[in-house]
Parts: C-alpha cells; structure tokens; sequence
C-alpha cells in the first residue's frame, strides 16, 4: 500500500541556517513526488515536484528536493531558511493515472530570528 | 484568474447533524479533490470528481458523500455527524486528467474548519 513517512513532526532552525526536512515513501512503482507548504489558515501549496528525468529539483522559494530510489526518500533542502518560510511542509505522492494523492503528516517548521 | 474557493471558512455542528461544504474550482479545471486534515495525521484522502463522476475514493465511511455539477463546482456531505469530523476539509482543483501530465499539480482553496460538538 503507498504511504508517505515525514519523520520530524517538529523542527526548529536558526533564520539563516541550512535546512532538510525528510519524507520516505513506500509505493510500488515509479513515484511521483510533491512537496507542498501550508501557511496558517490556508491551503497547500505547490512548493516543487519531481516525475522523472534529474532527480534534483529545484522549486519554488529556494526549496530543492532529491529523489534517491534506493533509499525511497525525497528530501528538502533550502540552504538559508528565511523567517517567512516557517510553515508546516507536506510530503506526497501521487498515484499515476488516477489524480489521487497521499500526504505525510507534516512536518511544521519554526524559524528563530 | 480568481482561485480555489471553499464555502463557508468556518462551521459549528452538533453531533448528529449533517453539513455540506462548498468548492469552486479554478475556471477551467475538471477535477476535484477533498481531503480531510486533522492534527498529526496529515491530509486524508476523501474522494475525486471528474466530469461529474467520481473517479477515485479514499477509505471513509459512506456517511461522507460529494458530487459534482456540470460547472465543475463541488458539494461534499457529511452526515449524522461525530466529534471525530471535526478537522479542516480542504478542496483541491487540477487540469489535467492524470497526475503524470506536466501540468498537473493540485490548487487548494483554504479550506473549511467544521467543528463538531
């Protein structure tokens, strides 16, 4: 069965220091891979994804993700996190052919100044 | 091009009602998503809609039930309603047809916190 592992409910980070939120996935085929962002009080929303090709991505707002297959992982990255990016972070992956996705449990992200 | 729009922002129920939510995709867009969020389990898939019929369905009971209209609006209702529904149920809208188009990526509306006491 799919299911999505965000292992880190919480994590605090100094404004300016690097980041990396983790997320495994277990799937049986070629995954298709999300990571969205929810400010409080709104919905989600798209910060990259990965289908195929390089499996470094970059997306939105500074964020990176990597696909590595052999550890079922899709991490992201942000070498300088900014107070605004504080947040809660979704790990997904969506099930090819049938517009259904399953979400990890977020991991929300504290900033210090 | 005005976005996801879920109605209303917030609902309090009692037990034993029912309640229905409203969602306004982006012009253009299909299909339409629920999902359930509720503190440390994420979002939970409910249900999917195409065209007006529902494509896909996460495991819930039947007391959750949605449609969709030719405009692509969506309802979803949940009724005889527990404490356990309290969460904030979000609405998804997307393009295309299958999640491996390039284009495919879901909007979501800000959702909808139904309380129920």
């Amino acid at each position: 069965a799919q299911s999505v592992t965000q292992p880190d409910i919480h994590i605090t980070v100094s404004e300016g220091a690097s980041l990396e939120l983790r997320c495994n996935y277990s799937y049986g085929a070629t995954p298709y891979l999300f990571w969205y962002v929810q400010s409080p009080g709104q919905g989600l929303q798209l910060l990259l994804k990965y289908f195929s090709g390089d499996t470094l991505v970059q997306g939105i707002k500074g964020f990176e993700a990597e696909f590595k297959r052999s550890q079922s992982s899709f991490n992201l990255r942000k070498p300088s996190v900014h107070w605004s990016d504080a947040a809660e972070y979704f790990c997904a992956v969506g099930v090819y052919n049938f517009n259904k996705f399953y979400f990890g449990s977020g991991t929300k992200l504290n900033v210090k100044p | 091009k005005a976005g996801v729009t879920q109605t209303p922002r917030y609902l309090i129920k009692t037990r034993g009602q029912q309640v229905t939510l409203s969602c306004s995709p982006i012009s253009g867009h299909r299909s339409v998503s629920w999902y359930q969020q509720t503190p440390g389990q994420g979002l939970q898939f409910l249900f999917e809609y195409f065209s007006e019929t529902q494509r896909n369905k996460g495991n819930f009971p039947g007391r959750f039930s949605g449609r969709q209209f030719s405009n692509s609006r969506s309802e979803m209702n949940v009724s005889t309603l527990e404490l356990g529904d309290s969460a904030l149920y979000l609405c998804a809208s997307s393009l295309a047809s299958q999640p491996g188009a390039t284009n495919e990526k879901l909007f979501f509306g800000s959702g909808t916190q139904l309380s129920v006491l």
